[in-house]
């Protein structure tokens, strides 16, 4: 089964409401970190979260993540037309030991702010 | 600062040529780089890890003599999918790792790959 896995699959909100997205994985990780990708592009890294925070915050972003349950959420407040995108977390593969740093990603929100 | 490169954007080839596309950590030096494939409306699925000077790791079901990989320098990775086939066709990305603490990624724009 894969690590990573998002809900909701998609999100449609009108411009100003809040999205909140969310993410559960199986393994134990060290970090969490939240991708955007804009149709057809790259992945823009957005925040990484460490195994012993709990929440973080960047601008209209904010993070948690609850290592008891495996999950994190993603929440884009004030929403925009241009945070239309497609987010993906992304957890990395070790565990307590030292590992390749290789990241897993989940199948992804796809969010459309309506304006 | 933290900008990967990748080229070409998009390239059409026909089934059987080879191509290769490049991965270049523009401001930074990234001993080690990954290879992703992405299909339409699908997550990124890890093919390789590329570490500079020896030679990829590849996933499991990836076929190495297909998708080859040479991390030459530490700022260049490349990826050349010999004898493509139309299902080869798909949006290939590399990221290389940082050097801060906690490794984050930066990935390149990708690339659009098809083959007819």
């Amino acid at each position: 089964s894969q690590q990573g896995e998002e809900d909701p699959q998609a999100l449609s909100i009108q411009e100003g409401e809040n999205a909140t997205m969310n993410c559960s994985y199986k393994t134990s990780i060290n970090n969490l970190q939240w991708y955007r990708q804009n149709s057809g592009r790259g992945l823009v890294h957005l925040i990484l979260i460490r195994s012993n925070e709990r929440e973080k915050h960047s601008g209209r972003l904010r993070v948690t993540l609850d290592t008891s349950k495996k999950s994190s959420s993603l929440l884009i407040t004030a929403s925009r037309a241009a945070d239309t995108a497609s987010y993906f977390c992304a957890t990395d593969a070790r565990g307590s030991g030292a590992g390749s740093y290789q990241l897993t990603f989940g199948k992804g929100t796809k969010l459309s702010v309506i304006p | 600062g933290a900008v990967v490169s990748q080229h070409p954007s998009r390239v059409i080839c026909k089934s059987g040529t080879s191509v290769k596309i490049e991965c270049r950590s523009l401001d930074f030096q990234a001993t080690t780089m990954f290879w992703y494939r992405q299909f339409p409306k699908k997550s990124l699925m890890l093919m390789a890890t590329s570490n500079e000077g020896s030679k990829a790791t590849y996933e499991q079901g990836v076929e190495k003599d297909k998708f080859l990989i040479n991390h030459a320098s530490l700022t260049l990775s490349t990826l050349t999918v010999t004898s493509a086939h139309p299902e080869d066709s798909s949006f290939y990305i590399c990221s290389a790792l940082g050097t801060g603490g906690w490794y984050e990624q930066y990935f390149g724009p990708g690339t659009r790959l098809t083959v007819t």
